[in-house]
């Protein structure tokens, strides 16, 4: 069965420093999501992208976060400058239609 | 507004027994679904059930029922004949309108399986 798939599981990063978290979604999916969970806390909304744009965005999505389709496969989020209350669990999620979200593995990101 | 609420921050059940997550909702669109997800501590995210607004009968996936009470917003889970796997975090969310419409998670209820 297919999987959407993140790249690193687990990123350490310097406070301050740009990360990059990978996601090739489903390969027929259509609509793209960013979702994280700081740890031991509910799973919170980031973001969602459809036709190479993004459709909504949480109140957390600030102009730190970026999120990009840059080729056919791959989708990715960017922080700029990253904080100590970015340390997260984020999870990459995809759909095709008005069905359940398949959700990636997370990538766990600590901020020292 | 807090819009999914899982009042139940821990359950404890007997292996083989039945136990009920409790799960409601608000919202005033008429078109919307609610989804209810597994996650057990190596912390993936794992699809279990589905009930749309427009349902008429209950959700049912093999030990997972969902006890959907519309009048009551209500989206409760039912697992039937609880194994010690069951043991994890349990995850009710809710989407309005259309697929491009954000996934709202509630806090979680964490369930451990007894033998």
């Amino acid at each position: 069965e297919p999987e959407v798939t993140q790249t690193p599981s687990h990123q350490v990063t310097q406070m301050g420093q740009e990360v990059i978290l990978r996601c090739v979604p489903i390969s027929n999916h259509l609509y793209f999501y960013w979702y994280r969970q700081i740890l031991g806390q509910k799973v919170e909304f980031l973001v969602s992208f459809y036709n190479n744009e993004i459709s909504e965005k949480s109140e957390i999505f600030d102009d730190q976060f970026s999120v990009e389709r840059p080729d056919g496969s791959n989708f990715t989020l960017k922080i700029r400058s990253t904080k100590l209350e970015d340390s997260a669990m984020y999870f990459c999620a995809s759909v095709r239609n008005n069905s359940p979200l398949h959700f990636g593995n997370g990538t766990r990101l600590t901020v020292t | 507004a807090q819009k999914i609420t899982q009042t139940q921050p821990g359950m404890f059940v007997q292996e083989k027994e039945a136990v009920t997550l409790d799960c409601t909702y608000d919202t005033s669109d008429p078109s919307y679904g609610l989804f209810w997800y597994k996650q057990p501590s190596s912390g993936e995210m794992i699809f279990l059930i589905y009930q749309g607004s427009y349902d008429q009968q209950n959700a049912t996936e093999g030990r997972y029922s969902l006890n959907f009470q519309k009048a009551r917003k209500s989206a409760n889970l039912v697992i039937s004949a609880s194994q010690l796997g069951d043991s994890a975090m349990y995850f009710c969310a809710m989407r309005e309108g259309g697929v491009d419409n954000d996934m709202r998670f509630g806090a979680g209820t964490r369930l451990t399986v007894k033998p």
